[in-house]
């Protein structure tokens, strides 16, 4: 299958600073891609669906001021946590679709301290 | 999207097939059943899908009932490393550019 790699695979920060994490799709062009989160012990939630070269669409409950998301190019989306505080500590895990599937990206462990 | 109903956690014995059940009773004529496993710690991984047809490929079968309310996954022959969440999802059409909602999965335990 198609291979989607994030980056980076775990960061640990302070509380206050932001963080990028880099979603891209090696091996495919991806016109959509899709942010999810997940806390310990809890399925996947939706955060936002981001199409390449417009503003991304963001769940109802996600703040789009906190949660920056660019997807500039058809290979590359980013997801930009700003002031990070404790709570925002989570799996978070992209998804990039290619023609006919979605394929997920391996994760990034954010833990704010 | 349809919501589908899986039991929250199973046991298999390595080396014997697991067969997974979910419920999809409001599935609409133009929803597929997708299956995707996470293994701890890392992303969704897609196995299978199909529409109304019994499907199979390297990873795995899929049969849907006739009437779609219900479908299993099996794995013919479960390995430790099996061991992982399986998601059950139905989704409209088949365009991957519509989004997943993952519902809470069934924990699949593969035991030596």
């Amino acid at each position: 299958g198609a291979v989607v790699s994030q980056h980076p695979s775990w960061v640990i920060c302070k509380s206050g600073t932001s963080v990028k994490i880099e979603c891209r799709s090696l091996d495919f062009q991806a016109t959509t891609m899709f942010w999810y989160r997940q806390f310990p012990k809890q399925s996947l939630m939706l955060m936002a669906t981001s199409n390449e070269g417009s503003k991304a669409t963001y769940e109802q409950g996600v703040e789009k001021d906190k949660f920056l998301i660019n997807h500039a190019s058809l290979t590359l989306s980013t997801l930009t946590v700003t002031s990070a505080h404790p709570e925002d500590s989570s799996f978070y895990i992209c998804s990039a679709t290619g023609s006919y599937e979605q394929y997920f990206g391996p994760g990034t462990r954010l833990t704010v301290t | 999207d349809a919501k589908t109903t899986q039991p929250p956690s199973m046991d298999c014995a390595e080396g014997r097939a697991a067969n997974l059940p979910c419920n999809h009773s409001t599935i609409s004529g133009n929803e597929y059943v997708y299956w995707y496993r996470q293994i701890h710690s890392q992303g969704p991984q897609y196995i299978i899908h199909g529409l109304k047809n019994n499907e199979t490929n390297e990873m795995a079968s899929l049969i849907i009932t006739e009437d779609r309310k219900s479908s299993t996954l099996i794995l013919p022959h479960a390995t430790l490393r099996d061991t992982a969440v399986y998601y059950c999802i139905v989704r409209v059409g088949y365009n991957a550019g519509n989004m997943l909602t993952f519902g809470g999965g069934t924990r699949l335990m593969v035991k030596p």
